[in-house]
């Protein structure tokens, strides 16, 4: 199955920075088949990118996605209050689909 | 709106079953499968089994092979994972997720927790 490896583990931010997140994989993930989810605290994760770099719905311009095969990127542009929260890539191209262990952004 | 609400918190003993359930509605329900994936404390998300709403056909990750039945009532539009021979290490919250090849609306979750 493919392995995705998410850094960094932690990344502690102020509200107005922007957020790099890490996510590779073990082997190529085909047709750019990667998702980005967002997770707060007794919530369920919510979509926000799929295809590597496609918004979801009603999902705010400064959240962005890109990459293609072994390495992918989330970029937060400006973090905001409401974005403090645990990410996870997911590749949904190769069975077992599979999702990395996670980014805390968490508040500096 | 496209909802999928599931059924409330389990606590099961070592060695049985539990199964939970997942109300669609919102949506033409045979028109999309639906995915569990499964989050233990403090661990990553981990995708246990998909069904296809439309015809029933179910795939399995080969970790959860032979223990986790998916089912579907179209009449109630509604999917059903049981799990069954329930160790500890099962104690988990469980989400039914909808497929659009990703997952584009989740469920609430349900705690499944495992306990003599």
């Amino acid at each position: 199955e493919i392995v995705l490896t998410q850094s960094p583990g932690t990344l502690s931010l102020s509200p107005g920075e922007r957020a790099t997140l890490s996510c590779r994989a073990s082997q190529s993930v085909s047709s750019s088949y990667l998702a980005w989810y967002q997770q707060k605290p007794g919530q369920a994760p919510r979509l926000l990118i799929y295809g590597a770099s496609s918004r979801a719905t009603d999902i705010p311009d400064r959240f962005s996605g890109s990459g293609s095969g072994t390495d992918f990127t989330l970029t937060i542009s400006r973090l905001e209050p409401e974005d403090f929260a645990v990410y996870y890539c997911q590749q949904y191209g190769t069975s077992p689909q599979t999702f990395g262990q996670g980014t805390r952004v968490e508040i500096k | 709106q496209v909802q999928l609400v599931q059924s409330g918190a389990e606590v099961q003993k070592p060695g049985a079953s539990v199964k939970v359930s997942c109300k669609a509605s919102g949506y033409i329900f045979t028109s999309y499968a639906l995915h569990w994936v499964r989050q233990a404390p403090g661990q990553r998300l981990e995708w246990m089994a998909w069904i296809n709403a439309g015809n029933g056909n179910t795939k399995y990750s080969q970790k959860f092979q032979g223990r986790v039945t998916i089912t579907r009532d179209t009449s109630a539009r509604t999917v059903y994972m049981e799990l069954s021979s329930l160790r500890s290490e099962d104690s988990a919250v469980y989400y039914c997720a909808r497929d659009t090849n990703y997952m584009d609306v989740w469920g609430k979750g349900t705690t499944v927790t495992v306990s003599s």
